[in-house]
């Protein structure tokens, strides 16, 4: 079974500080994805990455990194620099090779509030 | 492009009753799943369809139910709806020929309120 933990419930930070929000996940298979996504108040989900089983390399995106390390079953997300703009629930996700890549095991979320 | 439409935005229901709920894909995606948000159990699977046909179920009662059609468009169905039911009902589509690797994109969402 998948299982996706994301242990910080409510981070709250003020505007230009950097941020980093915690994914630890748990999976057989060897091979799988991992996701983050954005949910702003209008309610959809937006997808901001995703990295297979293979990738371990890390990435920047202009304001946003991630940390992908496969030894401690971890894909942390960072925002640097945050803006209030970047308030929302963020969440990140799972799918392994189960013949449907549609099928996501999300984390409980992450709700963060930048405020001014 | 448009995205991912839902229909409609929001519904009271009685319990007892049931619903339908209706997704329009992004143009060309052919894969549609469901999504259920609930802040007690948060976003859980419920299926996924392509090409017409189930490909895919979560862990819930048969009284959830769905269907797609020859233009990829997708319906929820519940049935004999209880309180549990309030939710959020999210739907997202997928270009599913790219296997795991493709993202899902989420509509905004049909708020389900069971009275």
């Amino acid at each position: 079974a998948q299982k996706v933990t994301q242990a910080q419930t409510e981070i709250s930070v003020v505007e230009k500080e950097d941020v980093t929000l915690d994914c630890v996940y748990e999976t057989r298979d060897t091979t799988y994805y991992l996701f983050w996504y954005k949910q702003p108040p209008s309610g959809e989900l937006v997808f901001l990455i995703r990295r297979n089983s293979f990738d371990e390399q890390n990435e920047i995106s202009g304001r946003y990194s991630w940390n992908f390390q496969k030894s401690t079953s971890s894909f942390n997300f960072t925002i640097t620099a945050s803006q209030v703009v970047d308030s929302a629930v963020y969440f990140c996700a799972l799918s392994a090779d189960t013949g449907a890549n549609s099928k996501l095991t999300f984390g409980k979320g992450i709700t963060l509030s930048v405020r001014p | 492009k448009a995205g991912v439409t839902q229909t409609p935005r929001y519904l009271i229901k009685t319990r007892g009753q049931q619903v339908t709920l209706s997704c329009s894909p992004i143009s060309g995606h052919r894969s549609v799943s469901w999504y259920q948000q609930t802040p007690g159990q948060g976003l859980q699977f419920l299926f996924e369809y392509f090409s017409e046909t189930q490909r895919n179920k979560g862990n819930f009662p048969g009284r959830f139910s769905g269907r797609q059609f020859s233009n990829s468009r997708s319906e929820m169905n519940v049935s004999t709806l209880e309180l549990g039911d309030s939710a959020l009902y999210l739907c997202a589509s997928s270009l599913p020929w790219t296997g795991l690797n493709s993202p899902l994109h989420f509509g905004n969402g049909t708020r389900l309120t069971v009275t």
